[in-house]
């Protein structure tokens, strides 16, 4: 199994800030198979990143996905309001396909 | 666009059957991989299983031995059984679709399933 540890845990910002996420595998995600999502309270994930760095349809291009193999972030170049909310990595390689913890964006 | 409802039960005792169903409007069941996750209160999320619209399943090995995932593609629907379930089963149940070598989209507004006496 894919373990998947997200850093940090809780990441405290301001609007208009620049966040960086990251997500560190247990092994490689061989097919780059890596995506990202976000979650507000009482609401189901959604995707943002797909592929380690195609942004899904409507998402904004201050979201961005990089890196390859065992390290990859998820960067969001000036935080909106509504970007604070709950982030979580997901590899999508291997069975059992695995999340991260999560990492809380907030104020 | 294609949307995903769960249906189902909120409560279920100890030791007895959660069971689920996802309802797939606006678009076919046909070529695609629908899963299951779920997400205890104030955790993460963990992927419970899929099916694909032919009948082939993958479960995730922790609940592999009481879960089943079936399909009605008549009705396009897919369904979700955990047997023998606990209170560690209590969460918020989503399914969701996945296609070849993209992940998890959309996904339903989920479900919370209790489990208590």
């Amino acid at each position: 199994e894919i373990v998947l540890t997200q850093s940090p845990g809780t990441l405290s910002l301001s609007p208009g800030e620049r966040a960086t996420l990251s997500c560190r595998a247990s092994q490689s995600v061989s097919s780059s198979y890596l995506a990202w999502y976000q979650q507000k309270p009482g609401q189901a994930p959604r995707l943002l990143i797909y592929g380690v760095s195609s942004r899904a349809t409507g998402i904004p291009d201050r979201f961005s996905g990089s890196g390859s193999g065992t390290d990859f972030t998820l960067t969001i170049s000036r935080l909106e309001p509504e970007d604070f909310a709950v982030y979580y990595c997901q590899q999508y390689d291997n069975s059992p396909l695995t999340f991260g913890g999560g990492t809380k964006v907030e104020i | 666009q294609v949307q995903l409802q769960e249906s189902g039960p909120g409560l279920v005792k100890p030791s007895e059957t959660l069971s689920l169903t996802c309802t797939v409007s606006g678009g076919s069941i046909n070529s695609y991989y629908w899963s299951w996750i779920r997400q205890p209160p104030g955790k993460g999320l963990e992927w419970i299983g899929y099916i694909f619209y032919s009948g082939s399943t993958s479960y995730n090995p922790s609940l592999k031995s009481r879960v089943t995932i079936s399909v009605d593609r008549s009705n396009n629907q897919f369904s979700l059984r955990v047997s023998s379930v606990t209170a560690a089963d209590t969460a918020v149940y989503y399914c969701a679709r996945r296609s070849g070598s993209y992940p998890f989209d959309p996904w339903g507004q989920g479900t919370l399933v209790t489990v208590s006496s």
